[in-house]
C-alpha cells in the first residue's frame, strides 16, 4: 500500500521567507511525528500528533515553527521568517500504534 | 532526559564480514529500542526492534542484543552485502513516552 508521502521533496527559499511542508500519512495511522535531520546529525523531534488530542509541541525550536494536522490526516509544518540554520531535511512519520514509525522520504530545505 | 550515544560514526567492512554497531542509553526507564536503516535520499526504515524484557532478537542476518544492566544495545549484521550500505540509527524510548531519542547514526559501507 501507499506509504508516507511528503511534498515538496526539495525546497530552496530565501532567508526571511515563509515555507510550508506537507505530510500525507498512511491511511488509518492515528499518530504523526515531525523530525528535523541536519547533516551528520540524528533525528531531532519537533512535534507529535495523536488523534484529536492536543499536539506535543515540546520539540519545536522556536515560535517561528508551527504545525497543523487537519481531520486527523494531512499535516503541514510551517516555518516563518526562515533562517539559514533552518536548512535541513524535515522528516514526517506516522504510526498505527505505540511503537513502530513509518517515515516519509523527507523534504530537503535549503535557506539561502 | 534520555541521551543515546552511538558508535562508530563510520564503519567500513568487506562483503561477507560481520558488522556491529553499539549504542548506550542513559535512562534506565527506557524499554523500547528500535533500529532504523536510512538509504540515500530516503526516510529511515525500521529493521528490527527489541523490548526490555528480551535479551536478544534475530531476523535472518540481523540481530539485536540488549544489556539492561549496562544500558547498552547492539546491532549485528552477518554476511554483509553491498546493499546493506546505509546509515543506521538506534533509538531508545522511555516507558509511557511516545517520543524516541535517536543516536547520531552510523554510516556502514560494505565493499564488494
Amino acid at each position: 500500500g501507499a506509504g508516507v508521502s511528503q511534498s515538496p521533496s526539495n525546497k530552496v527559499t530565501e532567508k526571511g521567507k515563509d515555507v510550508e511542508l506537507r505530510c500525507d500519512p498512511i491511511s488509518g495511522h492515528t499518530a504523526l511525528y515531525w523530525y528535523r535531520q541536519s547533516l551528520g546529525q540524528g533525528l531531532e523531534f519537533l512535534i507529535y500528533f495523536q488523534g484529536n488530542s492536543a499536539p506535543d509541541k515540546s520539540g519545536l525550536p522556536s515560535d517561528r515553527f508551527s504545525a497543523e494536522r487537519t481531520g486527523g490526516s494531512v499535516s503541514t509544518l510551517t516555518i516563518q521568517r526562515t533562517q539559514q540554520e533552518d536548512s535541513a531535511v524535515y522528516l514526517c512519520a506516522s504510526s498505527p500504534s505505540f511503537n513502530e514509525q513509518y517515515f516519509g522520504p523527507g523534504t530537503r530545505l535549503t535557506v539561502t | 532526559g534520555e541521551n543515546v550515544e552511538q558508535h562508530p560514526s563510520t564503519l567500513s567492512v568487506q562483503e561477507g564480514d560481520s558488522a556491529v554497531i553499539k549504542c548506550t542509553y542513559s535512562d534506565s526507564a527506557s524499554n523500547y529500542f528500535p533500529w532504523y536503516k536510512q538509504e540515500l535520499g530516503k526516510g529511515p526504515q525500521l529493521i528490527i526492534d527489541i523490548r526490555s524484557n528480551v535479551g536478544e532478537k534475530k531476523d535472518q542476518r540481523i540481530a539485536v542484543t540488549l544489556n539492561k544492566t549496562a544500558k547498552h544495545f547492539s546491532l549485528h549484521i552477518t554476511e554483509t552485502q553491498p546493499e546493506d550500505s546505509a546509515v543506521y540509527f538506534c533509538a531508545a524510548r522511555r516507558g509511557g513516552s511516545y517520543i524516541p531519542t535517536f543516536g547520531r547514526g552510523t554510516s556502514l559501507i560494505v565493499h564488494p
